[in-house]
């Protein structure tokens, strides 16, 4: 059965400096990897996603994360958050040779101080 | 920018009443999912559906719970006789063609449902 665990609740940043959202996950096989944002009140939106490549992985609003196969990690960072940037951040993976099936972590709650 | 749209934004039901959620995905998109936030946890899968059938479903998904695609743009969710815990954010997710595998759901913003 594939997992994601996502460690810290909550994370706090102040504006301007680096954030980091840990994620680590298990599968049985090849992972796609994927970052959602929940803003409140909105449904889930896509951030980026890996697939398989660089493990260096851009997606939207500056947002990006690397991929560690023996560290079976998958953590998103961003260099300069932005007040704006808080919201709830999900880590999400599914097995590349079984369904399309996404298994979610329980969520982190990214505060961005002005 | 095409999005999944989800009706009603809340619903409110008794418990035991049957409840229909509504969801109308991406038009050129062909798998279509469920899943359900209940409040303060993380996001589970319900079911997945493919080419006019469930191509997964998960411990949660029993009989209680039915999908069907009526026409050509909605996706709807059913529960038959809805429980307490039933009470969660549903949400309704598309993927395009070849989205199947690695490719990104889009997800739309859910629909609140309170069994009372």
């Amino acid at each position: 059965a594939q997992s994601v665990a996502q460690p810290e609740d909550q994370v706090n940043v102040a504006e301007g400096n680096p954030l980091t959202v840990k994620c680590t996950y298990s599968v049985s096989g090849n992972p796609y990897l994927f970052w959602y944002v929940q803003y409140p009140n909105r449904g889930l939106q896509f951030l980026l996603k890996y697939i398989t490549g660089d493990n260096l992985v851009k997606g939207s609003y500056g947002f990006e994360a690397e991929f560690n196969k023996s560290q079976t990690s998958f953590h998103l960072k961003k260099p300069s958050a932005l007040v704006s940037d808080s919201a709830l951040y999900f880590c999400a993976v599914r097995d590349m040779s079984g369904y399309s099936t996404l298994t979610f972590g329980k969520g982190t709650m990214l505060l961005v101080s002005p | 920018e095409p999005e999944v749209t989800q009706t009603p934004s809340h619903q409110v039901t008794q418990m035991g009443q049957e409840v229909i959620l509504r969801c109308v995905p991406i038009s050129n998109h062909l798998y279509f999912y469920w899943y359900r936030q209940i409040l303060g946890q993380k996001v589970e899968f319900l079911v997945s559906f493919y080419n006019n059938e469930i191509s997964e479903k998960s411990e949660i998904f029993d009989d209680q719970f039915s999908v069907e695609r009526p026409d050509g743009s909605n996706f709807t969710l059913k529960i038959r006789s809805t429980k307490l815990e039933d009470s969660a954010m549903y949400f309704c997710a598309s993927s395009p063609p070849g989205g199947g595998g690695s490719g990104e759901q889009f997800f739309g913003p859910g629909t609140r449902l309170t069994v009372l």
